[in-house]
């Protein structure tokens, strides 16, 4: 079975520029998950999908981070313009129909901003 | 509301010692408690994860965990440290089903000693 997948691996941009991250989930799998993690931090969720619909966006800066999961597979993650506080780590992870939502996560794309 | 808290932040253990990584836990509900390892630029993988059945759980390369609810512990340990164990470890909770967000604690960073 595939496993999450993700690209870039890795981007390097200048501060106000723009970026793009996609993720394709575990196949069947319908919950998908953007996380942040900065250097020596735990992940923090930025936001959920069940679907194509958003189940928690709460911690997702709205002014500068979009998200979206068109049909309910692929997801792209945007930031607009970025800063230098952007540079992170993004996991994607995607979990299915066990009771315990397990999530499964991708390599993640290590985003630098300069 | 939830948190975890992982005390030590660098753990060194010389090559065939115990294991030992602390987790602590809050959780207004029964919780859903997960171990995940990341090796250097790669994404996370699950060790184990405690759903309430057995106490004590058996994860991949010979970890297991054991989950105390007097104690709101669920401490990571393995009997004989190898090598190949260095890497991040994230304790990580979540409220289960219909609410499966994960929140991580900061992580624990192993270093064996040869």
């Amino acid at each position: 079975e595939a496993g999450v997948a993700q690209s870039p691996r890795y981007k390097i941009i200048e501060k106000r520029q723009s970026v793009a991250f996609w993720c394709n989930p575990i196949s069947g799998h319908a919950t998908l998950y953007w996380y942040q993690q900065i250097l020596g931090q735990g992940p923090k969720l930025l936001i959920q999908f069940q679907n194509n619909g958003v189940v928690d966006d709460s911690q997702l800066p709205k002014d500068r981070f979009s998200a979206e999961r068109l049909k309910g597979v692929d997801s792209t993650l945007k930031i607009q313009p970025a800063k230098l506080e952007d540079s992170a780590v993004y996991l994607c992870a995607s979990s299915g129909s066990d009771r315990v939502g397990t999530q499964y996560f991708g390599p993640g794309t290590r985003l630098l901003v300069l | 509301a939830q948190s975890v808290t992982q005390l030590g932040s660098h753990v060194s253990v010389s090559e065939g010692a115990l294991v030992l990584l602390r987790c602590n836990y809050s959780s207004s509900v029964p919780p859903y408690l997960f171990w995940y390892v990341q090796y250097p630029n790669q994404g996370l993988q699950l060790l184990l994860k405690y759903t309430s059945a057995a106490t004590l759980v058996k994860g991949i390369n010979g970890f297991e965990a054991e989950f105390k609810k007097s104690e709101t512990s669920f401490h990571l340990t393995k009997p004989s440290a190898h090598m190949s164990d260095a890497a991040e470890y994230f304790c990580a909770v979540s409220a289960g089903f219909g609410n499966e967000k994960l929140t991580f604690g900061t992580g624990t960073r192993l270093t064996i000693i040869p």
